[in-house]
């Protein structure tokens, strides 16, 4: 199985602050890296697919980069809406796997 | 307009069965791959399984965790996928989710999931 490890596991942020979500695959997985965010009692909510692309209607202060093995999620601006819990996930083979998550919480 | 909604979810005791089904409009289903996730109490994403649609064989994988124990099929007629659990342990707890793939060959979860279902396995 691929693992995920993200890091940091936790961060405290203001608003307006630049933040980085950083994932690491235990082998290549292509530019097949996904990102979620999910809030308290919600769904999982899809930010960027393959990698780097912007899901339809998520804002363009979130992007995504990397390739192979190691990942980043970038947020340029956080915004209050943006406290919340990111997930890292592959799908590059099967079984698909999470990372652990990073928690984003205000400073 | 998408939408994903499963339903079926419960109390239940160990060892029994249990069906969710995961009702959709708005799309094509039946062009979809649609999978399974889930979601422990305070706990990380597991994937479950997918199955993929009948253009790619409707061929199902599934976690190491469910295999044996759970089953994904799908009625394109309906639009309705399913996961059928059996022998269900007290690990199964869990939140279910339910998404739509962004192909039929299941490449990749997409931003359509539904709000989940509770399965709480205890006696």
């Amino acid at each position: 199985d691929i693992q995920m490890t993200q890091s940091p596991s936790s961060l405290s942020a203001s608003v307006g602050d630049r933040v980085t979500i950083t994932c690491r695959a235990s082998q290549s997985i292509s530019s097949y890296l996904n990102w979620f965010q999910q809030k308290p009692g919600k769904a999982p909510k899809l930010l960027i697919y393959a990698e780097s692309s912007l899901q339809r209607g998520v804002p363009s202060r979130f992007s995504g980069s990397g390739s192979g093995t190691d990942f980043t999620l970038t947020i340029s601006s956080l915004q209050p809406e943006d406290f919340a819990t990111y997930y890292c996930q592959q799908s590059y083979s099967t079984p698909w796997t999470f990372g652990q998550g990073t928690k984003v919480e205000i400073k | 307009e998408v939408q994903v909604v499963e339903s079926g979810g419960g109390l239940v005791q160990p060892g029994r069965s249990l069906r969710l089904s995961c009702t959709t409009s708005g799309f094509s289903f039946g062009n979809f791959a649609m999978s399974w996730f889930r979601q422990a109490p305070g706990k990380g994403l597991e994937w479950v399984g997918f199955i993929r649609s009948e253009a790619y064989g409707g061929t199902r994988e599934y976690a190491a965790s469910v295999k044996g124990r759970f089953n994904i099929s799908r009625d394109d007629s309906k639009s309705i996928a399913y996961l059928q659990m059996k022998s269900l342990r007290t690990e199964d707890t869990a939140v279910y989710y339910c998404t739509r793939d962004f192909t039929g060959g299941a490449t990749a979860p997409s931003g359509y999931w539904g709000q989940g279902t509770l399965v709480t396995v205890s006696s």
